[in-house]
């Protein structure tokens, strides 16, 4: 069993926009810190958002405005909310959970790609 | 925003051998709160240690991590076929910020 599978990549137009889910299984969503890496090609990881499981959330500055992190309690998912995307955008996706102990990113899904290029 | 830089940028070693990477934040990193994760190509990264020294769940003992404010170090003590990868560190206590990575490569 596979503790978190992310989907919904692909490749979109500058300046559309995607959502990227991430399933859980073995975990509840809502119970925990969720949070998005992503990954450019070659390049090394970039943290991008936190939901806490108060229903706080924050964002990196290079996403704050155009991403939204959001959570379905009914279907353990996590999801990501992309609008205005650019090329700087192209990356692998990761959703992991934040350990309760540690705070550190401790599961990690397998990655979603996302391709912006016209 | 706390910027973490990691050297070497690439680190050749055989097999058995000891490895030694280091982190430097450019300010203090709060109560450690300073993770090691591994990368191999095609796959998500694998927490290795957390606060600064403490090995995730599974992680051999070759692997420990030292450190605090704003110098950090993981050392491999006895460098396996496996461990040839990418590693990062990342700081957690002022929002999350990775380093660029140190590519482990085989001698």
């Amino acid at each position: 069993e596979v503790p978190l599978v992310e989907s919904g990549g692909g490749l979109i137009q500058p300046g559309g926009s995607l959502r990227l889910s991430c399933a859980a299984s073995g975990l509840t969503v809502s119970s925990n810190y969720m949070t998005w890496v992503r990954q450019a090609p070659g390049k090394g990881l970039e943290w991008v958002s936190i939901i806490y499981s108060g229903g706080g959330a924050y964002y990196a500055g290079s996403v704050r405005g155009r991403f939204t992190i959001s959570r379905d309690n009914s279907k353990n998912t996590l999801y990501l909310q992309m609008n205005s995307l650019t090329a700087e955008d192209t990356a692998v996706y990761y959703c992991a959970r934040v350990g309760s102990t540690s705070f550190a990113f401790d599961i990690w899904g397998q990655g979603t790609m996302v391709t912006v290029s016209s | 925003e706390i910027v973490l830089t990691q050297s070497p940028g690439t680190l050749s070693l055989s097999p058995g051998e000891r490895a030694t990477l280091s982190c430097r934040a450019s300010q203090s990193v709060s109560s450690s709160s300073l993770a090691w994760y591994q990368q191999k190509p095609g796959q998500a990264p694998r927490l290795l240690i957390y606060g600064a020294s403490t090995r995730a769940t599974g992680i051999p003992d070759r692997f420990s991590g030292s450190g605090s404010g704003t110098d950090f170090t993981l050392i491999i003590s006895r460098l396996e076929p496996e461990d040839f990868a990418v590693y990062y560190c990342q700081q957690y206590g002022s929002s999350y910020t990775f380093g660029q990575g140190t590519k482990l490569q085989i001698k």
